[in-house]
């Protein structure tokens, strides 16, 4: 069965600083890889997701994440952060079949400190 | 706003009692999903829906649970006789189509405390 490990529940970074959220998923077939946002007392929103071809994905808010087939992992990085990009980040993982099934990590806090 | 609306925000229930939590999808959205999701742990899938019909209900629980999404009006996600492991936070999410790529918009999220 498919899993997704968001290794770091709560990440602490200075503003202007980079970050890097991990994400590492299990499965032995192709997947859609998916970064989901959820911004303080808002519902969850596509930040960005891979379906094929360049493992380089762009996002929303100047996010981006690889997708690394080798090493089964699909981490989230923003060179510099705002307060603004307080939220939870959770990645999930999708086998093809359908757009809602849908495994998720348990996601990450971003927490941005002046 | 026009985007999924979910109530109530909060609930508190005692154990035995019933909840019920509302979702409306965005405008234009037929198909409607709900997912739990228990403390330190991600989504789960529970059911998919559109008008009048259940498509997908591999991940509800069997017993106390049910959920429609009527011709009029929202989705209601029903838990009857709560016990203290349903406490979570409930969310809906919608879509205007479905297929393996289509991008799911989700609501704040209903949080349920089973006392």
């Amino acid at each position: 069965a498919q899993s997704v490990t968001q290794l770091d529940s709560q990440v602490p970074v200075f503003e202007e600083a980079p970050v890097e959220l991990r994400c590492n998923y299990s499965s032995s077939v192709s997947v859609y890889l998916f970064w989901y946002v959820q911004y303080p007392n808002q519902g969850l929103q596509l930040l960005l997701k891979y379906l094929s071809g360049s493992t380089l994905v762009k996002g929303i808010n100047g996010f981006e994440a690889e997708f690394n087939k080798s090493q089964t992992s699909f981490h989230l990085r923003k060179p510099s952060v705002h307060i603004s990009d307080t939220a939870e980040y959770f990645c999930a993982v999708s086998d093809g079949n359908s757009n809602y099934q849908l495994i998720w990590g348990a996601g990450t806090k971003l927490i941005i400190k002046p | 706003n026009a985007g999924v609306m979910q109530n109530p925000r909060h609930l508190v229930r005692r154990r035995g009692q019933e909840a019920r939590l509302r979702c409306s999808p965005m405008k234009g959205h037929s198909h409607v999903y709900w997912y739990r999701q228990l403390p330190e742990e991600g989504l789960k899938f529970m059911v998919y829906l559109q008008k009048e019909n259940i498509i997908d209900e591999s991940g509800m629980p069997k017993e106390r649970f049910s959920a429609e999404f009527p011709k009029e009006g929202p989705s209601i996600l029903r838990i009857q006789q709560v016990v203290r492991g349903d406490s979570a936070a409930y969310f809906c999410a919608s879509s205007p189509l479905t297929g393996s790529t289509g991008e799911l918009f989700f609501g704040e999220g209903s949080r349920l405390t089973v006392l």
